[in-house]
Formats: C-alpha cells, structure tokens, sequence
C-alpha cells in the first residue's frame, strides 16, 4: 500500500515565524509532488508543486525534496494567522492516482 | 469563470436512501476525480475517469457508482449499499497528465440521518 505519512499536529508557531511541514512518501516511484492548503469545511488549494530535488520557491513558500531520503517539506516564511489551515501533501508515481496524506494542522498566534 | 461545481453544498440522507451528488466542469479537463474525506483523514479516492464513457474504481469504490456521459459531468451515486456515507465529499478535475495538479470544487457535506 502506497503511503504518504504527516505528523498530524497541531504545530503552533508565533507570527512572523517560520513554520516547517514535513512528509514523507513510501513509493520510490514517485515523480510529483505537492502541497495543498485546506480551511476548515472548505475544499483544499494548490500552494506549490515540485518535481525535481531540491528547494523551489515562490512568495513566502519554499517546497524542499529529497527523493534518496523520501521527503517533502514545505516552509512557510513570515507566518501569519491567515495560514492556520491544514496542509495536505501529495504524492504521485504515475498515472492518474495521487495519494494524500492526513494533513498537518498549523496554528499561527498572533 | 471557468471552475468546478458542486452541488448540493449540504446533503441529508435517511438510510436506504441513494443520493446523487452532482459535479461539473468548464475547464476541458479530461480526468475527473471523486474524493471522500473523513475528519482527521486524508482524501481518499472512490473513483475516477480519464475520458468520457470510461471510468475506474479508486480505493474505496464500493457503495458507489458514477457515470460520464459527458465531458463536463460526473456524477457520483452514494447507494444504500455504503455503510458509512457521512463524509465531505469532493470532486477534482485536471488535464490527467503526470505534472498536472488537480483542482477541486467546493464540497458536498453529506449526512446520513
């Protein structure tokens, strides 16, 4: 069974912090990969998407990938109370199915 | 505005009841997708369709069914055969491509009463 594992959280930083969501994927296959922001009762939203190892970034987001390890983080730079949400990450290997992780709750205090 | 709608936003059902759970898109997107999610869960895919007339079971397919008469429209049935209907469900659509995101509509909240 194909994986992408979160720690569910709540992570709680203050404002203007930076908060770092992490994930990691059991499918070596995998060749995309992605980050969703879901409110509560509301639909989940791209944030990023990567493809290739390394860091990507765009605004107050930077999407990092390692494929040797598993791992897809996302950073969120200067963080305000308008990024507490779930954040959803997303694998896929091939195809059309993408598989989803639980999601990490953030929590930024102002 | 091009986009993906759902509707109904909330939905009761009694049980033995089927329900259909409507979804359309004007983005041309050939692939559609339909998702439950539990609370606390990640999304879980019921079924999905790459082209009109054509369509495959996802992980947790059983309890439902879907058609796709036409490009823009694919309907999901929730049968009284799922045992635990109550869920947020949520539609996607992309080009079906490795590198495309999917993009989701609002939501339908069903609950089985």
């Amino acid at each position: 069974q194909k994986e992408v594992e979160q720690n569910s959280g709540p992570l709680s930083v203050p404002e203007g912090a930076i908060a770092s969501l992490n994930c990691t994927y059991s499918d070596r296959g995998s060749q995309s990969f992605f980050w969703y922001r879901q409110y509560s009762g509301k639909s989940p939203e791209l944030i990023m998407f990567i493809y290739s190892n390394g860091d990507k970034e765009d605004g107050r987001f930077t999407a990092q990938l390692n494929k040797a390890s598993q791992y897809v983080s996302l950073l969120i730079r200067d963080s305000q109370p308008s990024d507490s949400a779930t954040y959803l990450c997303a694998v896929k290997a091939g195809g059309f199915k993408t598989i989803f992780g639980a999601g990490t709750r953030l929590f930024v205090k102002a | 505005d091009g986009g993906i709608t759902q509707s109904p936003k909330y939905l009761f059902r009694k049980e033995g009841q089927n329900v259909t759970l409507s979804c359309e898109q004007n983005l041309n997107h050939d692939a559609m997708y339909w998702y439950r999610q539990d609370p606390g869960q990640g999304l879980r895919l019921i079924y999905y369709s790459q082209i009109v007339n054509d369509f495959q079971k996802g992980d947790i397919a059983e309890g439902y069914s879907v058609s796709r008469e036409k490009k823009e429209s694919f309907p999901l049935t929730v049968t009284s055969a799922q045992k635990n209907p109550t869920a947020f469900y949520l539609c996607a659509s992309n080009r079906g491509t490795l590198t495309d995101t999917q993009y989701f509509g609002p939501g339908t909240r069903l609950t089985v009463l």
